[in-house]
C-alpha cells in the first residue's frame, strides 16, 4: 500500500496570503495525483488531477506541482471560502487508492 | 451532469450488514469506460477507499476490507450497490459513492455522503 503523508496537519494562514501544501507517497506514484478541498458537512471536491491539471470550474489561484514521491498544492491568494481541509490521493497502478491525512487550512 | 446519491439505512446492528445504494443521474452508469467507487469517512478523519466496480462488472477491492466487502452493479435502475457484513463501531463512518474521472481513478464526481452509525 502507497502511504501517502500530508504536511503540515494545520495551516494558519491570513486571508490574501499564500498557502502552500505538501503531499509525500512512500513510493513514486509518477504524476498521478489528486487533490481535493472538503468543507464541513460535504463531500470532498475535486481540485486537482494529473498533479497539475486544475478540474472544471477550479479557480487559477489554485496550482499543483510535483511528480514522482513529492507534491503541493498553492493557493496563491486565499479567500475566505477557500478555509477547508485538503486532501491528496493516488491513483497510481498500485491499489488501493490512498488519501493522505489531510491540511486543515484556518484563519490566523 | 453526472449526480449520485447515496441511500440506506442510518443505522446498523454490530455483526450485521450494512447495505447502501448510489443511484446515478445525468448519464447512464453503463455507458463510457468508468469505475464508480465507494469511499468512507469517519467522522473528524480521513478519508478511506473501501473499493470500486468497473462498468464491466469487473471489482477491486481495499485488502483491508476485502474478506467483509461486496460491491455490485445494476444497470437497470442505474445504481451500484455496497454490503459490508460483520460491521462494529468501527465501520461507523460517512459513506460517499464516486465515480472516477475521464484521465485517471480520481473522484470526479462524488455523492454528497450518507452517515451511518454501527450500534446496539
Amino acid at each position: 500500500e502507497i502511504v501517502m503523508t500530508q504536511s503540515p496537519a494545520t495551516l494558519s494562514v491570513s486571508p490574501g496570503e499564500r498557502a502552500t501544501l505538501s503531499c509525500r507517497a512512500s513510493q513514486s506514484v509518477s504524476s498521478n495525483l489528486a487533490w481535493y478541498q472538503q468543507k464541513p458537512g460535504q463531500a470532498p471536491r475535486l481540485l486537482i488531477y494529473g498533479a497539475s491539471t486544475r478540474a472544471t470550474g477550479i479557480p487559477a489561484r489554485f496550482s499543483g506541482s510535483g511528480s514522482g514521491t513529492e507534491f503541493t498544492l498553492t493557493i496563491s491568494s486565499l479567500q475566505s471560502e477557500d478555509f477547508a481541509v485538503y486532501y491528496c490521493q493516488q491513483y497510481n497502478n498500485w491499489l488501493p487508492l490512498t488519501f493522505g491525512g489531510g491540511t486543515k487550512v484556518e484563519i490566523k | 451532469q453526472v449526480q449520485l446519491q447515496e441511500s440506506g439505512p442510518g443505522l446498523v446492528k454490530p455483526s450485521q450488514t450494512l447495505s447502501l445504494t448510489c443511484t446515478v443521474s445525468g448519464g447512464s452508469i453503463s455507458s463510457g469506460s468508468y469505475y464508480w467507487s465507494w469511499i468512507r469517512q469517519p467522522a473528524g478523519k480521513g478519508l478511506e477507499w473501501i473499493g470500486r466496480i468497473y462498468t464491466s462488472g469487473s471489482t477491486n477491492y481495499n485488502p483491508s476490507l476485502k474478506s467483509r466487502v461486496t460491491i455490485s452493479v445494476d444497470t437497470s435502475k442505474n445504481q451500484f450497490s455496497l454490503k459490508l457484513s460483520s460491521v462494529t463501531a468501527a465501520d461507523t463512518a460517512v459513506y460517499y459513492c464516486a465515480r472516477d474521472g475521464n484521465y485517471g481513478d480520481y473522484g470526479d464526481y462524488w455523492g454528497q455522503g450518507t452517515l451511518v452509525t454501527v450500534s446496539s
